[in-house]
């Protein structure tokens, strides 16, 4: 089945300044990747994805790039702001019945 | 677009009781329906998933059952709970041809 790895499980950035999350997926047939952010005590919310036959895609602040060949993908927030403080999850197709397989997080804290 | 309510939002319950968890869907028909769980700090887990009205498939092995009496409704249930049962408890749907999963608020249990 697939495996989803994600880095760095904790990301310290000042206000303004970018952050990078990183993942790997093993399973060379998978064809969409999404991420999610979830706050404290709420459900994960579907922030950006993309499917396997683009490289980027951008949603204002938000960019996810894609490598098919190095089986892996990443999440890129630029001018960082306090609410976008969180733990941020990666996936890819994985699971019975189209479900997801879950990176294990990266919790982003935006330093004032 | 579709809603996903999840019901209760905080859990505490004795070690041995009963539990049900239920999870409804609006805005879609016929949807793959999902139940995740969530230990604290660690990744999503998913337990249980179904494709149809009484069509049930678990993913792991556990003290846990689910059911789907409606076509967009789930629920989680258990005999007799066991401390190892606390945790955050997510419903998500996927509603038709969608690759996008979507998730509820959840409910953190607590088993004592």
């Amino acid at each position: 089945g697939e495996n989803v790895e994600q880095h760095p499980s904790t990301l310290s950035v000042q206000e303004g300044d970018s952050a990078v999350i990183k993942c790997t997926y093993s399973d060379s047939a998978s064809n969409y990747f999404p991420w999610y952010k979830q706050e404290l005590g709420k459900g994960p919310q579907l922030i950006i994805d993309i499917r396997s036959n683009v490289g980027e895609k951008k949603d204002q602040r938000i960019a996810v790039t894609l490598n098919k060949t190095a089986k892996h993908f990443s999440l890129h927030i630029t001018e960082t702001q306090p609410e976008d403080s969180a733990v941020y999850f990666c996936a890819a197709p994985g699971g019975g019945a189209d479900g997801l397989t879950f990176g294990k997080g990266t919790h982003l804290i935006i330093q004032p | 677009s579709q809603t996903i309510h999840q019901w209760p939002a905080t859990l505490v319950q004795p070690v041995g009781s009963p539990l049900s968890l239920e999870c409804t869907v609006e805005g879609t028909s016929n949807p793959n329906l999902y139940w995740y769980r969530q230990a604290a700090g660690r990744g999503l887990q998913l337990l249980f998933y179904s494709v149809g009205i009484g069509q049930i498939s678990s993913e792991v092995p556990q003290n846990l059952s689910a059911s789907r009496p409606q076509d967009r409704q789930f629920i989680l249930s258990s005999k007799k709970l066991l401390l190892s049962d606390s945790g955050f408890y997510l419903c998500a749907c996927r509603g038709g041809n969608n690759e996008k999963l979507f998730f509820g608020s959840g409910t953190q249990l607590s088993v004592l």
